[in-house]
């Protein structure tokens, strides 16, 4: 299923550097959401949007920042990354309409790895 | 937010029923109960939600307490192919978040 996909998969990046994680989607939701999974904690939402320019943060947003200037695109940016951000990051949308049931798609991840 | 409490992990023998436990005491009037799932180097899927009555679906059967502090995720015959996390999570009704915990790791033995 091709709805959504992240790009890249994997990175490699030193600490200080930049980066922009990006998910795309073919669907047309309005929700889109960034997560990341580290052992032990499961998945932890870091940001969300309910629209073009709507985003609101989740429960571990310090670090990270989202843009969402079209509907398809959602991109997730580290300023400056830390160890710590070393992670797996899932995308997801939020699939309403008569089709669905108001469910989380996700994405295939994207593996971070902050030296 | 509500919470949920799971069991950090559980097995099954396959072709044998497995039953997976949610608390959610601190649930409120109009939570829905989600559960997903997450198989190994996948992205969490979908698997069932709902409010108040039992639901069933082609993946699974939902079972909810009658007071809604509990829940159970029913699935009837387990495969190999269902060993994975499984997540319950509560969405309040008119929001948009959903918050996952750790789950439940299922194991299921051939």
């Amino acid at each position: 299923d091709a709805g959504i996909t992240q790009s890249p998969r994997h990175k490699v990046t030193e600490t200080g550097t930049p980066v922009t994680l990006r998910c795309h989607q073919t669907e047309n939701h309005r929700y889109m959401y960034w997560y990341r999974q580290d052992p032990g904690h499961g998945l932890r939402l870091i940001h969300y949007s309910y629209g073009v320019k709507d985003t609101d943060k989740g429960e571990v947003s310090d670090g990270y920042s989202v843009s969402r200037s079209k509907t398809e695109d959602f991109l997730l940016t580290l300023e400056s990354a830390t160890s710590s951000q070393t992670s797996v990051y899932f995308c997801a949308i939020r699939r309403t309409g008569r089709r669905y049931t108001g469910e989380l798609f996700f994405g295939e991840g994207s593996r971070l790895t902050v030296l | 937010d509500a919470k949920t409490t799971q069991p950090n992990s559980m097995e099954s023998n396959e072709e044998e029923p497995v039953h997976l436990p949610c608390n959610h005491s601190t649930i409120s009037g109009t939570d829905y109960i989600h559960w997903y799932r997450q198989l190994p180097s996948q992205g969490p899927e979908y698997v069932i939600h709902g409010l108040t009555s039992n639901v069933n679906n082609r993946m699974a059967s939902l079972a909810i307490a009658e007071d809604r502090k509990s829940s159970t995720l029913i699935l009837h015959r387990a495969t190999l192919r269902d060993a994975a996390v499984y997540y319950c999570i509560l969405r309040a009704g008119t929001g948009n978040q959903f918050y996952f915990g750790t789950g439940t790791s299922l194991t299921v033995i051939p």
